[in-house]
């Protein structure tokens, strides 16, 4: 696609309930970002892919977090047992390259936990 | 203390204006230094990115990095309201690919 692609775009959950958010990085972009965006907080960095694996997953907050990349393509970040706190914007991000100076965003998954 | 300091605003000024955006950090082996624009519920697009010290030049749009100080900034000139949007500066070591962001400014330009 022409962009990064994220899904969904808005998803309210129950406290307790497991998520799945999904993006689809541009075509050819080998490295894969997950970054977390809360009210009035800039963006925390979540996980880092280079192809399927993930050298930097320094940024998760919990085991409740995890993520997958399959195919060098499409990224899957699932939070289970969903907290309040998990509130927030889901933004993934995609470069050409592992140097990450030029990295595109996508539009973000919207997570409300109620 | 945060690694990477931004002032929140919201930051008004009328169309035209020079628009001057800043950021201080605090990990020296910081290097790279980026420049985002984010829409209200869009993600945050690039503008500019530079390494070291010194200027870059991008149409309206100048990036300075002062490495010795810890202070980057944005400046816009000639202002439009379409700039009005919240800027993010980031930065990263040379070794690490992830990205540290400041908290955003939020700019308006008015008529």
């Amino acid at each position: 696609g022409a962009g990064v692609s994220q899904s969904p775009s808005n998803k309210v959950t129950e406290k307790g309930k497991d998520v799945e958010l999904r993006c689809d990085p541009i075509s050819g972009h080998t490295a894969l970002y997950w970054y977390r965006q809360s009210l009035g907080q800039g963006l925390e960095f979540l996980i880092y892919f280079q192809g399927n694996s993930a050298p930097d997953k320094s940024g998760l907050p919990s085991d409740r977090f995890s993520a997958e990349r399959t195919g060098g393509s499409v990224s899957t970040l699932t939070i289970q047992r969903t907290q309040q706190e998990d509130s927030a914007v889901y933004l993934c991000a995609s470069s050409l390259d592992y140097i990450g100076n030029t990295i595109y965003f996508g539009e973000g998954s919207w997570l409300t936990v109620v | 203390q945060k690694e990477v300091e931004q002032d929140p605003g919201p930051l008004s000024v009328p169309e035209g204006a020079i628009v001057s955006l800043n950021c201080t950090y605090s990990n020296s082996a910081f290097q790279y230094f980026m420049w985002y624009r984010q829409y209200s519920r869009k993600g945050p697009e690039l503008l500019m990115y530079t390494y070291s010290s010194g200027n870059k030049e991008d149409g309206r749009f100048t990036a300075q990095v002062d490495k010795s100080s810890k202070y980057i900034s944005l400046f816009i000139r000639d202002s439009q309201p379409s700039d009005s949007a919240t800027y993010l500066c980031a930065m990263r070591t040379g070794t690490a690919s992830k990205l540290t962001f400041g908290t955003g400014t939020r700019l308006q330009v008015t008529l």
